[in-house]
């Protein structure tokens, strides 16, 4: 079975600066789906970034970076200049088959970034 | 587009009573949609998957007797939390699917608690 490592509980950046939250991820599969969502207070869940196992180039999303090491089994989000709207729970997930043709995403316990004026 | 509401956004229940989440796709058809639990300060945890016209794929360990789910439309899936108990209070969210495959869209989630 897949499954998803954050290590990080907790991050914090200062506004403008730039952060990094790590993920690692177990697998036997050699194509799959990478993504990060971001929960703010409200609880609704945002995708933020996904990443296609058989890209070797990392994704982007304005502000937002990937750094996906495939060899490795890691998949990190860069978040530049950030901002205070960027305060959120963040989760790392795996998308895998299963089964009767459809899939399901499997989540890291999540990082919780707090961003300080 | 690619909206999915929830309904009651909160509910609070007595012991004993049952309850029902609905999940909708506003603008889209949901050949899939997926439950999931959120505990505080902890990650999602999918319960089940649901396919339209079928019954209802649960994970390990999930009741399927006190967490009964329909699908009986492209637009809708409910949750039924049957004999609510003080154990079952949690955030449960759903996300839906128009094609199984690709992007998941989640719902904004219904805070349940049982008294």
């Amino acid at each position: 079975a897949q499954t998803v490592t954050q290590s990080q509980p907790e991050m914090s950046v200062q506004e403008a600066e730039t952060v990094t939250l790590s993920c690692t991820y177990d697998t036997s599969e050699s194509d799959y789906y990478l993504f990060w969502y971001k929960q703010p207070p409200s609880r609704q869940m945002i995708l933020v970034i996904r990443q296609e196992a058989y890209k070797q180039q990392n994704a982007t999303e304005n502000r937002f970076s990937v750094n996906f090491q495939k060899a490795a089994k890691s998949f990190s989000l860069k978040i530049s200049d950030s901002q205070l709207g960027d305060a959120a729970m963040y989760f790392c997930a795996y998308r895998t088959y299963s089964g009767a043709g459809s899939y399901q995403l499997t989540f890291g316990k999540g990082t919780k970034l707090s961003v300080i004026p | 587009g690619a909206v999915v509401s929830q309904h009651p956004s909160r509910v609070i229940c007595k012991s004993g009573t049952s309850v029902k989440i609905e999940c909708r796709s506003l603008d889209f058809q949901a050949t899939t949609m997926f439950w999931y639990r959120q505990f505080p300060k902890q990650s999602l945890m999918l319960m089940a998957t649901s396919n339209e016209g079928s019954k209802a794929t649960y994970e390990q360990g999930v009741e399927k007797d006190k967490f009964l789910i329909n699908h009986a439309s492209l637009t809708l899936s409910t949750l039924t939390v049957t004999s609510a108990h003080p154990e079952d209070s949690s955030f449960y969210i759903c996300s839906a699917s128009a094609d199984g495959y690709y992007e998941q869209y989640f719902g904004p989630g219904t805070r349940l608690t049982v008294t």
